[in-house]
């Protein structure tokens, strides 16, 4: 089974600029999730896609990220403008969770790492 | 909301002892509780989870508690190797299934010396 992919692996970027991520999420995954890992932290969730909708995006910062997941396959998370603060791995991670019910376990793919200079 | 809470931040041991790494979650209604290994420049990888109505689990050199009174949990890798050594992530579930949201922790970088 293929695993979570995300690309590119690395950008750099001056602040103001604007990039955007990419994730496809495991085959079959209802449940897709966007996650911001600052250095020496644990992953902090940003949104939480059930299908195409949002389920949770209470930490996303709306005045400069977006993301979308359209079709409930693939999703985009953006940056614009990108402020130094951003500097950090966003990882993206599905589940086969359908919702209301027993916990399933998250995937990781292995991010892309943000640099602002 | 929930808050996790991991100790130690660094760990180091010598091949073959254990390891033993802790965390404590504030919300009562946490009913489950993934462990994740991070080796450098990859996503975390699920190496063991426990649901809350199970005390401990076990999977080869890998087991985890849960005291539901006290709101621990912990992993313990016996035999270590340095293949084990990594940065280790606890993570809670606060909303009973609700969401299947995670809150993690800080988490252990495991140095495992040969």
């Amino acid at each position: 089974e293929a695993g979570v992919a995300q690309s590119p692996r690395y950008k750099i970027i001056e602040k103001r600029q604007s990039v955007a991520f990419w994730c496809n999420p495991i085959s079959g995954h209802a449940t897709l999730y966007w996650y911001q890992q600052i250095l020496g932290q644990g992953p902090k969730l940003l949104i939480q896609f059930q299908n195409n909708g949002v389920v949770d995006d209470s930490q996303l910062p709306k005045d400069r990220f977006s993301a979308e997941r359209l079709k409930g396959v693939d999703s985009t998370l953006k940056i614009q403008p990108a402020k130094l603060e951003d500097s950090a791995v966003y990882l993206c991670a599905s589940s086969s969770y359908r919702g209301g019910g027993s916990n399933q376990p998250q995937h990781f793919g292995d991010g892309t790492r943000l640099s602002i200079l | 909301g929930e808050n996790v809470e991991q100790h130690p931040s660094t760990l180091s041991v010598q091949e073959g002892d254990s390891a033993v790494i802790k965390c404590t979650y504030s919300d009562s209604a946490s009913n489950y509780f993934p462990w994740y290994k991070q080796e450098l420049g990859k996503g975390p990888q699920l190496i063991i989870d426990i649901r809350s109505n199970v005390g401990e689990k076990k999977d080869q050199r890998i087991a985890v508690t849960l005291n539901k009174t006290a709101k621990h949990f912990s992993l313990h890798i016996t035999e270590t190797q340095p293949e084990d050594s990594a940065v280790y992530f606890c993570a809670a579930s606060p909303d009973g299934g609700a969401t299947n949201k995670l809150i993690f922790g800080t988490g252990t970088l495991l140095a495992v010396q040969p």
